[in-house]
């Protein structure tokens, strides 16, 4: 059983792009969680969507940030327009119906140039 | 709201020496406490838990941790640290089920030879 599948690993964009981040959750888990690390800070939740719903989306910046996870593939957390305070590590963790764990992916480091 | 500090944002130990990694909660709810250990450039890995079972929790790669809710406390420790300990370790808290988790800032643990 293949584990959360983040891509890609590392991503560079220019003030102003767009950056999209995919998370392919465990077999079998229904939940998704979007969590950001800045430099020397803990990880702060953004968003939890289970298919097709967004649950909670407390953590997300009011505009630029969006998240999605469709009925078929992988969950999205797109941001527009990045800029150079957006650069940090995005992780996704999954869990299971019913379960109060999350497994975590190897995260997506963005780098805002 | 849900709060962890962790206390230090550096500890260092010498191999075979007792590890003690600090974590104070607060919470409205009972809590669910989680312990995640973090290497360089990867995701996290849950070390262990407390779910409102027993109170010493024994975890992954002989570490464990005790829940203290005089002391709103959830210290992480290991009798003899290994070289191999060497990581960024994370204490955080959620109120069970599918919530959310809220981490601590982590502290990295160094262990000379």
């Amino acid at each position: 059983n293949a584990g959360v599948m983040q891509n890609p690993r590392h991503l560079v964009r220019r003030r102003g792009q767009e950056a999209r981040l995919r998370c392919s959750p465990m077999k079998g888990h229904s939940h998704v969680y979007w969590y950001r690390q800045l430099p020397e800070e803990g990880l702060k939740f953004m968003v939890y969507l289970q298919k097709e719903n967004i649950i909670d989306e407390s953590g997300m910046p009011k505009e630029r940030f969006s998240a999605e996870f469709p009925k078929e593939g992988p969950s999205i957390l797109r941001i527009q327009q990045v800029v150079r305070g957006d650069s940090a590590a995005y992780f996704c963790a999954s869990s299971p119906l019913g379960s109060d764990e999350q497994f975590f992916g190897p995260g997506t480091r963005l780098t805002v140039l | 709201a849900q709060s962890v500090t962790q206390l230090g944002s550096h500890v260092s130990v010498s191999e075979g020496a007792l590890v003690l990694l600090r974590c104070n909660y607060s919470s409205s709810v009972p809590p669910y406490l989680f312990w995640y250990v973090q290497y360089p450039n990867q995701g996290l890995q849950l070390l262990l838990k407390y779910t409102s079972a027993a109170t010493l929790v024994k975890g992954i790669n002989g570490f464990e941790a005790e829940f203290k809710k005089s002391e709103t406390s959830f210290h992480l420790t290991k009798p003899s640290a290994h070289m191999s300990d060497a990581a960024e370790y994370f204490c955080a808290v959620s109120d069970g089920g599918y919530s959310t988790l809220t981490f601590g800032k982590g502290t990295m643990l160094l262990v000379s030879p």
